[in-house]
């Protein structure tokens, strides 16, 4: 079975500063996916990016970068020149391809996320 | 396109009734996704649509839970004699056919917030 593991119930940062959210995760599968998401107050969740498991490159969406290390089984999302809107809750997720069973996303249970000026 | 919508955003109900939630995915995708989401807990999957075909449930999904999705459109979800542990986000996503690699990104709507008296 696939499982998420978000050992930081709540980082506190200063603007313009990076910031590391953790990330581990336990599969016996060779393919997957890992993704993070953004929830803030409003409930909404908002896809940050992306990483495959065959990717040799570390993904980055912008001010977002995903530290994949395999070996070790993390996927840390960090943050650069954190912003006052970043406060929110941040989410890891994995999912299997889409030809094996298990087409759902599999949620860690989250970091809150605090920006202060 | 104006992203996945969800209908209504809360609700409120009384333990015994009936509660019924729409999801109206982005037009162009297949694939639908429930999940349920408690206070500090990430969303966890209820169940998979693709097209209208509901391809897979969790163990979470009882007996007094119902979803549909006629014609492959929007899709509802019923939660029959309602209890105070339903009490919680009711997320929807859609996703593609193909995304990312080989793992489609799925977009969620702004959630159904659901409280039992």
């Amino acid at each position: 079975a696939q499982k998420i593991t978000q050992t930081q119930p709540g980082m506190f940062v200063q603007e313009k500063e990076a910031v590391t959210l953790d990330c581990t995760y336990d599969t016996s599968d060779q393919s997957y996916g890992l993704f993070w998401y953004k929830q803030p107050s409003s409930g909404e969740m908002i896809f940050l990016i992306y990483q495959g498991s065959y990717d040799e490159q570390n993904a980055t969406e912008g001010r977002y970068s995903l530290n994949f290390q395999k070996a070790r089984k993390s996927a840390n999302l960090v943050i650069s020149a954190s912003q006052l809107g970043d406060s929110a809750m941040y989410f890891c997720a994995m999912r299997l391809p889409d030809n094996q069973a298990g087409t759902a996303l599999i949620f860690g249970k989250g970091t809150t996320l605090s920006v202060s000026s | 396109d104006t992203g996945v919508s969800q209908d209504p955003r809360h609700k409120i109900t009384k333990r015994g009734q009936n509660v019924t939630f729409r999801c109206d995915p982005i037009s162009e995708h297949n694939r639908l996704y429930w999940y349920r989401q408690t206070l500090g807990q990430g969303p966890e999957f209820l169940t998979y649509f693709q097209n209208e075909a509901q391809l897979e449930k969790s163990r979470l999904l009882s007996d007094r839970f119902s979803a549909e999705r006629p014609k492959g459109s929007f899709s509802t979800l019923e939660i029959q004699r309602t209890e105070q542990g339903d009490s919680a986000m009711y997320l929807c996503a859609s996703s593609p056919r193909q995304g990312k690699g080989i793992y489609n990104e799925q977009f969620f709507g702004p959630g159904t917030r659901l409280t039992v008296l």
